[in-house]
């Protein structure tokens, strides 16, 4: 029971690129969330997902996009990299009270 | 706007000391306050306050919320040093919405 996996670890971009975030969770979740972490700033929500095929967005949602074709997954995409969006990004299985979290992925855009 | 602010930002003491975190909080509706425990990676759940007077223990934590005063407090007794940590505090106030303090780090020297 490997729990919230994400996956990159670790990844820099030049501004104006564009990835993807993988996040996997094999508790059977309903909902998944992603966040991000600034210093100072404590964790900000950007996009969710209550179930399979379901998206919506969250305190910071621009310059992201979110799909969830499969229950277990829940990917956030960067079109287009933007130095503010260097952050390190968390994601989230459970329910609203309860939330696990997986090890984050620390991303800098250069 | 909904804030939750933490204090102190970041505390020092010796192991086994007595430390007390401060959370307080201005949200439009709410739910539950919740406390986790970030080391180097992903928040860990520690306590889900709901009820105001109400201690929740868990071995040396132990936490209580003020619905009065709009505030809780997160007490660790006799401090280890695997206790450093960054401690996290949010406040559900329902729609998947979690709003996160800045957290504390906290550091224990041996």
């Amino acid at each position: 029971n490997a729990g919230v996996t994400q996956t990159p670890k670790f990844r820099v971009l030049k501004t104006g690129q564009s990835m993807t975030l993988l996040c996997a969770q094999d508790m059977n979740h309903e909902y998944m969330y992603w966040y991000r972490q600034d210093p100072g700033m404590g964790l900000r929500l950007i996009h969710y997902s209550v179930g399979e095929g379901t998206t919506a967005k969250g305190e910071v949602p621009d310059g992201y996009n979110v799909s969830r074709l499969k229950k277990q997954n829940f990917l956030l995409g960067l079109e287009s990299a933007a130095p503010s969006q260097t952050s390190v990004y968390f994601c989230a299985s459970g329910e609203a009270m309860e939330q696990y979290f997986g090890p984050g992925t620390r991303l800098t855009v250069t | 706007e909904d804030k939750v602010v933490q204090s102190p930002l970041s505390l020092v003491v010796h192991e086994g000391d007595t430390v007390t975190l401060n959370c307080s909080y201005e949200v439009t509706n709410f739910r539950s306050l919740l406390w986790y425990k970030q080391e180097k990676k992903a928040p860990t759940f520690l306590f889900m306050l709901t009820s105001s007077g109400i201690e929740k223990k868990s071995g040396r934590l132990s936490s209580i919320l003020d619905k009065k005063e709009l505030f809780s407090i997160l007490n660790i007794t006799a401090t280890q040093t695997g206790d450093s940590a960054v401690y996290l505090c949010a406040v559900y106030q329902g729609a998947q919405k979690l709003v996160f303090g800045q957290g504390t780090r906290l550091t224990i020297n041996p």
